[in-house]
């Protein structure tokens, strides 16, 4: 079975660009998560799609940051305009539909993002 | 809010010492913890989990962690160390809200081990 899978692996940008990261969950895997880790600080919540709503939002850092799911496959997080500040890895996880919270999140390789 | 505390943030030993690294929350409601690992070029992966039950919990690899409610902390423990375990190590916790199981993390132990 897949894991989850994220594009690119790494991406270099200058200031001001758009870049778009790509996950593709495991299939069937209901519950989407994208995180972010700056250097040298934990990783943080962005946000978390069920199939395509989202279902919690709190962590995006501000509009510039825009995440979609269509068909509640696979998600895209674009950022535009890039700041040098939002470089880091941005990790995408994804989780079997499950009540109560006892579902165990399977993450991706992240991506490594440097704005310039 | 839930909050995580790892206070151990570059540890390096030698092979074959026993591992102990800390790991402290902030909530006051039940939640679930989680060690996650991330070898070198490699994803994030679950070590283990505390869901309910028995608070001494066994991961993969040799790995354990204990949860202790009344300290609010779930250290994870290895008795004898190998060179491939040098990583980093991640204490996350969700809480129980229904429907959404966001994980809240620490700031990462880098663990290296010296052969």
């Amino acid at each position: 079975e897949a894991g989850v899978t994220q594009f690119p692996s790494h991406s270099v940008i200058e200031k001001g660009q758009t870049v778009t990261l790509r996950c593709d969950p495991i299939s069937g895997h209901d519950n989407l998560y994208w995180y972010r880790r700056v250097m040298g600080k934990e990783i943080k919540f962005l946000l978390h799609f069920v199939k395509e709503s989202k279902q919690d939002e709190s962590g995006m850092p501000n509009n510039r940051f825009l995440a979609e799911r269509t068909g509640g496959t696979y998600s895209t997080l674009k950022v535009q305009p890039a700041e040098l500040e939002d470089s880091g890895v941005y990790f995408c996880a994804s989780s079997a539909k499950g009540r109560g919270s006892n579902t165990e999140a399977f993450f991706g390789q992240g991506t490594r993002l440097t704005v310039v | 809010a839930q909050s995580v505390s790892q206070h151990n943030h570059h540890v390096i030993l030698s092979e074959a010492a026993s591992l102990e690294l800390g790991c402290n929350y902030s909530y006051g409601g039940t939640v679930n913890l989680f060690w996650y690992v991330q070898y070198p070029g490699q994803h994030l992966q679950l070590l283990l989990k505390y869901f309910s039950g028995d608070p001494l919990v066994k991961g993969i690899k040799g790995f354990e962690a204990e949860f202790i409610k009344s300290k609010f902390s779930f250290n994870l423990r290895k008795p004898s160390v190998q060179w491939s375990d040098t990583a980093e190590y991640f204490c996350a916790v969700n809480a129980l809200n229904f429907g959404n199981e966001k994980l809240t993390f620490g700031t990462g132990t880098r663990l290296t081990i010296i052969p």
